[in-house]
């Protein structure tokens, strides 16, 4: 079965660090772009980054609003994607996702999520 | 960074209304426009992807089309469990980027 499944959300305060993860079964993980996307409460899908696979380069990119405190990174080894989160703000309070990243098909296959609060 | 702009914001109709949503890109993406289902507490869910290609599985009353800056999603006729929130994402260039969502309510 194909699945996704972040762990490693919490409560932590203003300015503070935390790093998620995201666990890929049943499809070859080394082969994928990864995205993060996140979901504070009520509001919309936001695009956090994307880390192509690394025959791809493995390069990264990130949404303005965390460029420079986040960083993406991900270990074929163990078929892991990472979020690295640093200097967290409180609007950083969201559920953040996992998704596959291709193209044509966009993001195809999702985790559930975990949720990430930033407060004091 | 490219711009996504969906109406409308939210909309109500009866199970068997065709239904349209649109989405506007700030510049051209070719036909690099996904949509996606989501529901209350669930992960998103993709319907359609490079603007008009229906995803294996997803029921054949949903549609897409346009190129460019111009999109559509298209519902045929309502089903009740199509009550739920969509969003239309560009994947077109280095970044991605999502409309700010059109939720279908029961009329």
């Amino acid at each position: 079965e194909v699945q996704l499944v972040e762990s490693g959300g919490g409560l932590v305060k203003p300015g503070g660090s935390l790093r998620v993860s995201c666990a890929a079964s049943g499809f070859t993980f080394s082969n994928g772009w990864m995205s993060w996307v996140r979901q504070a409460p009520g509001k919309g899908l936001e695009w956090v980054g994307r880390i192509k696979s690394k025959t791809d380069g493995g390069t990264t990119d990130y949404a303005a609003p965390v460029k420079g405190r986040f960083t993406i990174s991900r270990d074929d080894s163990k078929n892991t994607l990472y979020l690295q989160m640093k200097s967290l703000k409180t609007e950083d309070t969201a559920v953040y996702s996992c998704t596959t990243d291709s193209f044509p098909y966009a993001f195809d296959i999702w985790g559930q999520g975990t949720m990430v609060t930033v407060s004091s | 960074d490219i711009q996504m702009t969906q109406s409308p914001s939210t909309l109500s109709a009866s199970v068997g209304d065709r239904v349209t949503i649109t989405c506007r890109a700030s510049q051209s993406i070719s036909s690099w426009l996904a949509w996606y289902q989501q529901k209350p507490g669930k992960a998103p869910k993709l319907l359609i992807y490079k603007a008009s290609s229906l995803k294996s599985g997803v029921p054949s009353r949903f549609s897409g089309s346009g190129s460019g800056t111009e999109f559509t999603l298209t519902i045929s006729s309502l089903q009740p469990d199509d009550f739920a929130t969509y969003y239309c994402q560009q994947y077109n260039s280095y970044s991605r980027t999502f409309g700010q969502g059109t939720k279908v309510e029961i009329k």
